[in-house]
């Protein structure tokens, strides 16, 4: 599988600031995937990051709020904009490049908290 | 809607062998994931089902029944490193339903 690796792995951020996540992977992947996990919860899909075009957003996530670029196949990045407390999670990237099955792999995370 | 079901958590001994439930309602399945998330790091896949049965991988089995959206993750010789969350997922249209996962604590 992929190696995968997020950077920052953690951040303490100020209210009303930005943070950007990169999202680097060590082969070309077709599908990238950005998560948040809150504390004790399960994974909640932000977007998907398509190459050389807009984000696909779920519901509840707004690019303005969360604006993706993906500018080739093995990098991406999550911006968390104008943060508030409650931003504060686990986002994970994650990869899925199989022409059989959709399994993803999981960068390491990068935990945030916002004061 | 799209609904996965597991035990927030569970708990077995050290040597043991425990079962984690997964139900599942979704509009449409590819397939059906079970990852293993220790405390602080990342999910990892453990295994995939597509076909009725059970596939087994060492220590580790994962049984399907489509008929019954049913799948059950089987852990045998349980060892303290188990100790972690394990998380069904179901491939429902190409995107992935997750579940709320389980706990598994492993006492000595």
């Amino acid at each position: 599988s992929a190696v995968i690796s997020q950077k920052p792995s953690r951040d303490i951020c100020q209210r009303g600031t930005s943070l950007t996540i990169q999202c680097q992977v060590d082969s070309q992947v077709t599908m990238m995937f950005w998560y948040r996990q809150q504390p004790g919860q399960s994974l909640t899909l932000i977007a998907t990051a398509n190459q050389g075009s807009e984000a696909t957003y779920e519901s509840g996530f707004v690019i303005d709020k969360f604006p993706i670029s993906r500018p080739n196949l093995t990098f991406s990045t999550l911006t968390v904009s104008n943060m508030s407390p409650e931003d504060s999670s686990i986002y994970l990237c994650s990869v899925a490049d199989s022409m059989e099955t959709d399994t993803q792999y999981f960068g390491p995370g990068t935990r945030l908290t916002v004061l | 809607g799209q609904n996965i079901d597991q035990p927030t958590e569970m708990t077995a001994t050290e040597g043991a062998i425990v079962q984690i439930n997964c139900t599942y309602q979704t509009s449409g399945f590819n397939g059906l994931f079970w990852y293993q998330q220790h405390a602080g790091e990342a999910p990892t896949f453990l295994s995939y089902n597509v076909l009725d049965g059970l596939e087994e991988k060492g220590r580790f089995s994962s049984f399907l029944s489509r008929s019954k959206g049913y799948s059950y993750l089987l852990l045998k010789e349980l060892q303290m490193k188990d100790s972690a969350s394990y998380l069904c997922a179901v491939d429902s249209n190409y995107q992935l339903i997750w579940g709320a996962g389980t706990k598994l604590i492993i006492k000595p």
